[in-house]
């Protein structure tokens, strides 16, 4: 079956702890992103990936760091420079063609929470 | 002025009603428009593309008038298991972003 799973679906973190959020996919999708979703908000963007080894900051990428080593993968870590942490965290992914866009299909979220 | 926006609602109406849901976005230069259904503490899913001659779907029907820029979506002949938040997503034009709503929460009340 082909999807986005994330891992894991609770995570909870002593603050000034680093913890890295699992995203991978089987899609091969070229394009990978990282959201946050705080409680009746929309979806805000970490970061986004186009293209393996290759990362850029969306509108929130403070206290967020991201590796892009292989297509399939797009770990997260929230960092102990991240001020306020908790939240619903959600990767997706997307083909990416030249000239075109195309919709984003997301993992089953992880929700962290800062004890 | 939030770039994409919606009624937050919420809409409550009973079984069988027709509900129509607005959005408003900032940037003219947004060429794809989305709607996604975000089911309680779940991820967001793909509802439907807006084209720009309006596409429906079964019950489901998007309109898009890219002069107002705005994007509407109407339910018709609702079911219970149409209770969700519906989140309106537009794309930022250059940079293969999309920008999401808030979400516009709708109840089906039986």
């Amino acid at each position: 079956d082909g999807g986005i799973t994330q891992s894991p679906k609770y995570l909870f973190r002593k603050e000034g702890q680093n913890v890295t959020l699992s995203c991978e996919q089987n899609l091969n999708h070229d394009a990978m992103y990282w959201y946050r979703q705080d409680p009746g908000q929309g979806l805000r963007l970490i970061y986004y990936s186009q293209i393996v080894n290759d990362f850029q900051k969306g509108d929130i990428a403070e206290g967020y760091s991201v590796s892009r080593e292989k297509k399939e993968s797009f770990p997260l870590t929230v960092t102990s420079a991240q001020k306020n942490p908790t939240a619903f965290y959600l990767c997706a992914s997307s083909i990416a063609s030249g000239g075109s866009y195309n919709e984003q299909f997301f993992g089953p979220g992880t929700r962290l929470t800062v004890l | 002025r939030k770039e994409v926006e919606q009624d937050p609602g919420p809409f409550n109406v009973p079984e069988g009603a027709t509900v129509a849901f607005n959005c408003t976005y900032s940037n003219s230069a947004s060429q794809s428009f989305f709607w996604y259904r975000q089911d309680c503490r779940k991820e967001p899913k793909l509802l439907m593309s807006v084209y720009s001659s309006g596409n429906e779907d079964g019950r489901f029907t998007a309109q898009l008038n890219r002069a107002s820029q705005y994007i509407s979506l109407l339910i018709r002949d609702s079911k219970l298991s149409d209770s969700a938040t519906y989140l309106c997503v537009v794309n930022d034009g250059s940079a293969r972003q999309l920008t999401f709503g808030s979400g516009t929460q709708l109840t089906v009340l039986p």
